[in-house]
Parts: C-alpha cells; structure tokens; sequence
C-alpha cells in the first residue's frame, strides 16, 4: 500500500460546480498535512495547509479526518482557472520528509 | 521576493555522462529538499539536508545519484553515468525547517538523456 494515495481523476467539474476530492494516508503518526497545486510542466505550489480543526482560504476548504487517516479539499464555485493537478502531501512523524501522492487531476469546464 | 533558484533549466546529455545540478535556496532556509517527477508521474523524494545533520539519502534510487550542501546554502545533485531512466524534472524545494512548515519549489531542472 502506498503512503500517500490519491484518486488520479480527471475529475470533470463544469464551471461554477462544487468538486471534493480526499487523499488517504497510511502512518496514523503522520503530523502535518498540505495540499499543492501543480499546472501542467510546472513545479509544484502550496495551496494550503491542512488544520485538524479543518480550514477555509476562499473558495478552498480542507478537512482532516485523523480516525479515518485521510484529509479532503473541496473547490466550491470552479473557475476555468482551477484546472490543475492537485497534491496531497504529509509529513511523517519523524524529521521533515514530505510524501506526495500521485495528484488528484481535475478539469473545470465552460 | 527572491525564490528557490535552480540552474540549469535545461539538460540533455548523452548516456553515461555525469551531470551536476544545482539549487540555490531561499536565504533562512534550513531545510533543502531534492525530488524528481518523471512524465505524468507524481513526486519523488531523492534526499533531505536540515542545517548540519546527516543528510537523509533514503530515496537515492542509486550510488550513481549522490548530492552535497556547502554551508548550509547552496545545493548540487550529482548523477554519474547517467542512464535514460534518468530522464526527469527535478525540483528541488526548501523550508524553514521548523515542523510544520511548507516547502516552496523552484521551477526545477528538465533533465534529457539521450
């Protein structure tokens, strides 16, 4: 089993829907969590962090859900501009080596 | 502001050549971090170096890759004899070091091998 696993999509979203995607992670010591956003041939942006209490950057909302060893993004209103990959990353226990999962690929459509 | 510099953009060398690779971190940054994504896959950790500690090598794929941090900046990942497996972005990313903090990338070098 992989550490950090994700769902590869495409996830096709029409402009202005709702998408929600989770990761799932297998080290219950696992302490920090981020989602990234990758466009295509590019590297790799810090979208957010993930906070156990759960957190809101716009139209961007993370969730945490520790018993169950997986963390979610949810775009709410998709912009053309959202088309991207998007990265689950944790970090382990010890030291700070980042797992990234494979990205999540989502597509938002006119 | 000034972000994570690396050098060059671009590589394409001949199999079995040696190539170096060089990352220019965020100025403060502790934490230096070198990965690799090949075509349409995700990130793969190569090696981590956090101020003066032993480096954690544990993702060199093999002892042909090997990378240094000369005082705490600047970064070089070399790749001896180079095979066309090798053929990958590699971006390389640096934090600062505390426990939770994100890591901010440079725009990575496309290496080709021919």
């Amino acid at each position: 089993r992989k550490e950090v696993e994700q769902d590869p999509g495409p996830f096709n979203v029409p402009e202005g829907a709702t998408v929600a995607f989770n990761c799932t992670y297998s080290n219950s010591a696992s302490q920090s969590f981020f989602w990234y956003r990758q466009d295509c041939r590019k590297e790799p942006k810090l979208l957010m962090s993930v906070y156990s209490s759960g957190n809101e950057d716009g139209r961007f909302t993370a969730q945490l859900n520790r018993a169950s060893q997986y963390i979610s993004l949810l775009i709410r209103d998709s912009k053309l501009s959202d088309s991207a990959t998007y990265l689950c990353v944790v970090k382990g226990a010890a030291g700070n080596k980042l797992t990234f999962g494979g990205g999540t690929r989502v597509l938002v459509k006119p | 502001g000034a972000g994570v510099s690396q050098s060059p953009s671009n590589k394409v060398t001949e199999k079995g050549k040696d190539v170096e690779l060089r990352c220019d971190p965020i100025s403060g940054h502790t934490a230096l971090y070198w990965y690799r994504q090949s075509l349409g896959q995700g990130l793969e950790f190569l090696i981590y170096f956090q101020g003066n500690s032993a480096p954690d090598k544990s993702g060199l794929p093999s002892d042909r890759f090997s990378a240094e941090r000369t005082g705490g900046s600047v970064s070089t990942l070399t790749i001896q004899r180079t095979q066309q497996e090798d053929s990958a972005v590699y971006l390389c990313a640096s934090s600062l070091g505390q426990v939770i903090q994100p890591q901010h990338f440079g725009d990575g070098t496309r290496l080709s091998i021919l």
